[in-house]
C-alpha cells in the first residue's frame, strides 16, 4: 500500500459543485500539506498543518478549505468549485530529517476538472 | 519577489552525462532540494543542499553556490528511466518552499 493515499484520482465535475479531495498517510507524519500543480508552474502551497490543532494558509488558499481529521487524515474541499481550479493536486507529508531537510513524501495526484 | 529559474526542457543521450541548472532569488535561503517527477507521476525527493559544495549519490550528483543564488543537478551515466521532470525547490527564511517550474529531460538512445 502507498504510503500517502489520494482519493478520487481523477474527478470532473461542474462549475458551481462542492468537492473534496481526500488525503491519508502511514507515514506517521505529523505535517501535511496540499499542493497544486499546473502546467509551466511550480507547485503552489494552498495549505499546511504541523499537526491535527494547526492549520495553516498557504501561498494559494482562496476558494479552498481543508480539514485535518487526525495525524493521518487530511482532506482539501473547494466549495465551489470554478474552471481555474482545474489542476493536479497533490498532499504530501513531511518529516525533519536529522540534517534539517524537511523531505516531503507526495501522494499519487487528484486529477480535477472543472468544467 | 522569490524567483526559481530552470531551463524548461533539455535533451540528452542515452549513456552521457547532463546538467541541469537552477538560479535562484529568494528571501533567505534555509536549503535547497531536487525532486524527479515522471510524467502523471508524484514527485520523489533526490538531493538536499544546505552548504556550498557538491553532493554526490550513485549516478546523481547536486552542487550549490550560496554566494550566486545556483545549484545544479548532473546526471552521469543516462538511462531511458531518467526521463522526467526534474523540480528544483528552496527553502526560504520562513522555512517555506519555492518551487520552480521544472524541466523537462528527454533522454534519447
Amino acid at each position: 500500500d502507498a504510503d500517502v493515499t489520494q482519493t478520487p484520482r481523477n474527478r470532473i465535475t461542474k462549475t458551481g459543485k462542492r468537492i473534496m479531495l481526500e488525503c491519508s498517510q502511514t507515514k506517521g507524519h505529523d505535517r501535511m500539506y496540499w499542493y497544486r500543480q499546473d502546467p509551466g508552474l511550480g507547485l503552489r502551497l494552498i495549505y499546511y498543518s504541523f499537526d491535527v490543532k494547526d492549520i495553516n494558509k498557504g501561498e494559494i488558499s482562496d476558494g479552498y478549505s481543508v480539514s485535518r481529521q487526525a495525524q493521518a487524515k487530511f482532506s482539501l474541499s473547494l466549495e465551489s468549485a470554478i474552471p481555474n481550479q482545474t489542476a493536479l493536486y497533490f498532499c504530501a507529508t513531511s518529516d525533519l530529517r536529522g540534517d534539517g531537510a524537511n523531505v516531503l513524501t507526495f501522494g499519487a495526484g487528484s486529477r480535477l476538472t472543472v468544467l | 519577489g522569490q524567483n526559481i529559474d530552470q531551463p524548461t526542457e533539455m535533451t540528452a543521450t542515452e549513456g552521457a552525462i547532463v546538467q541541469i541548472n537552477c538560479t535562484y532569488q529568494t528571501s533567505g535561503f534555509n536549503g535547497l532540494f531536487w525532486y524527479q517527477q515522471h510524467a502523471g507521476e508524484a514527485p520523489t525527493f533526490l538531493s538536499y543542499n544546505v552548504l556550498d559544495g557538491l553532493e554526490e549519490k550513485g549516478r546523481f550528483s547536486s552542487f550549490l553556490s550560496r554566494s550566486k543564488g545556483y545549484s545544479y543537478l548532473l546526471l552521469k551515466e543516462l538511462q531511458m528511466k531518467d526521463s522526467a521532470s526534474y523540480l528544483c525547490a528552496v527553502r526560504d527564511s520562513n522555512y517555506q518552499l519555492i518551487w520552480g517550474a521544472g524541466t523537462k529531460l528527454i533522454i534519447k538512445p
